[in-house]
């Protein structure tokens, strides 16, 4: 059974840094893409960017790039979304998700719990 | 690269169809057959329900159906019941290969 495992929540302050995490299992990690999807309280889903753990390529969407970093650890099946410099506007529910399809480039088909992210001062 | 545009909200009563628009532009929905859709309840993670434009994930009901034209696409969901009222969003490839999510819908079974 495919699952995205994704670490808790967070009260942060502006200004701070955050790494937040997503455990794979129940499928090979290094072969499928995973991507990071924000939403904000209220509002719609935002695509941030996805990264590929076999070679850790990463796309950016232009709304987030710059804005935080994706990254994968092959070696114990999780990927991570991280911020630098926390902004009161990074609250938000952030989600993972996995393509554990072949031969597509959309859509995402299995996704983490969410983790909420709060940032106030 | 721009949202794309959905319907804020449709409604219908149990045992009718309805229909949901996503249009997009030729660099993403009219561009690729890599559009998905999805259905999130309150508090919950989205889950996919259409993907490549009019493929079901194994376990989605058949009543459920996607397809497109030019920049457009649309979800139809047919046989209405209380338990598809949620909101619903579309997705797309784009030509920065990346993906891109319209705006949701809510759809309200009366």
């Amino acid at each position: 059974e495919v699952q995205l495992v994704q670490s808790g929540a967070e009260v942060k302050k502006p200004g701070e840094s955050l790494k937040i995490s997503c455990k794979g299992s129940g499928y090979r990690f290094i072969s499928y893409w995973i991507g990071w999807v924000r939403q904000m309280p209220g509002k719609g889903l935002e695509w941030m960017g996805i990264i590929y753990p076999g070679d850790s390529d990463t796309r950016y969407s232009p709304s987030f790039q710059g804005q935080v970093t994706i990254s994968a650890d092959k070696s114990i099946s999780t990927a991570y979304l991280q911020w630098s410099n926390l902004k009161a506007s990074d609250t938000a529910m952030y989600y993972c998700a996995v393509r554990v399809r072949e031969f597509s480039y959309g859509g995402l088909d299995y996704w983490g719990q969410g983790a909420p992210v709060t940032v106030s001062s | 690269q721009s949202a794309l545009t959905q319907p804020a909200s449709v409604s219908g009563s149990p045992g009718q169809s309805i229909t949901i628009s996503c249009t997009g532009t030729s660099s993403d929905v009219g561009g690729y057959n890599y559009v998905s859709w999805y259905q999130q309840h309150p508090g919950k993670a989205p889950k996919l329900i259409i993907y490549d434009v009019s493929n079901r994930p194994s376990g989605v009901s058949n009543r459920f159906s996607g397809s497109k034209s030019g920049n457009t696409a649309s979800l139809t969901i047919s046989g209405l019941q209380a338990e598809d009222e949620a909101d619903y969003y579309c997705s797309s490839y784009t030509s920065r290969s990346t993906e891109v999510f319209g705006g949701g819908t809510k759809l309200t079974v009366l």
